[in-house]
């Protein structure tokens, strides 16, 4: 199976300031037809998980344009380019190029 | 609005059954692939199954092959899964959710049902 490894596992970041996830794979994410699928899941205290980015960098439909995804081969980051309060949760990676999925472990996201 | 809406969770004994169910709305549901994951109490993600749109292609999870069936009927807008030779690590909220890898743009989540396997 593929290994997914976050870090840090745990993030605090002042109000305004950047935030920066990674995510690291044991293997290539890139599947035969060309395409990465590597995914990056928002969960809120006390919600489901919500989709952020898809395909590495695609934002999903309502994501604010602050989330951006980026990475190739193994070695993957999510950035917030300036953290607000909603923003306090749990991040995972995920790949859905070989079966089966496999999720990172999660980062926490706190503010300082 | 796309919504995912999940029942059937609930306390079963080890070593029993229980069917979940997923309804969808919002969104064209014969077209998206849909998957079940789970979180144990304080725990990460786990991915449990998936389904493509027609339900011609299955995956699972090896925790779960051979006791969960994952299925799901087009007609009704639904998503199943059904669990056999329940055991007490299977105790998790389970979610339905659509597209998890991105194939599909579309990848909605519902609130998630409870399931706990303890006698």
């Amino acid at each position: 199976d593929v290994v997914m490894t976050q870090s840090p596992l745990s993030l605090s970041v002042t109000l305004g300031q950047p935030a920066s996830f990674s995510c690291r794979s044991s293997q290539s994410l890139v599947h035969s037809d060309g395409d990465t699928f590597l995914t990056w899941f928002q969960q809120r205290p006390g919600q489901s998980p919500r989709r952020l980015i898809y395909k590495v960098s695609n934002r999903d439909s309502g994501v604010p344009d602050r989330f951006s995804g980026s990475g190739s081969g193994t070695d993957f980051t999510l950035e917030i380019s300036s953290v607000e309060a909603e923003d306090v949760g749990l991040y995972y990676c995920m790949q859905g190029t070989r079966w089966p999925y496999t999720f990172g472990q999660g980062t926490k996201l706190e503010i300082k | 609005e796309v919504q995912l809406v999940e029942s059937g969770g609930g306390l079963v004994q080890p070593g029993g059954s229980l069917r979940l169910s997923c309804a969808a709305s919002g969104f064209t549901f014969n077209t998206c692939e849909m998957n079940w994951v789970r979180q144990a109490p304080g725990k990460g993600l786990e991915w449990v199954s998936y389904i493509w749109s027609s339900g011609s292609n299955k995956q699972y999870a090896d925790s779960v092959k051979g006791r969960f069936t994952i299925s799901r009927d087009n007609a009704r807008n639904s998503l199943y899964l059904e669990m056999n030779s329940l055991r007490a690590e299977d105790t998790a909220v389970y979610y339905c959710a659509g597209s998890l890898s991105g194939y599909d743009p579309r990848g909605p989540w519902g609130q998630g049902t409870l399931v706990t396997v303890s006698s």
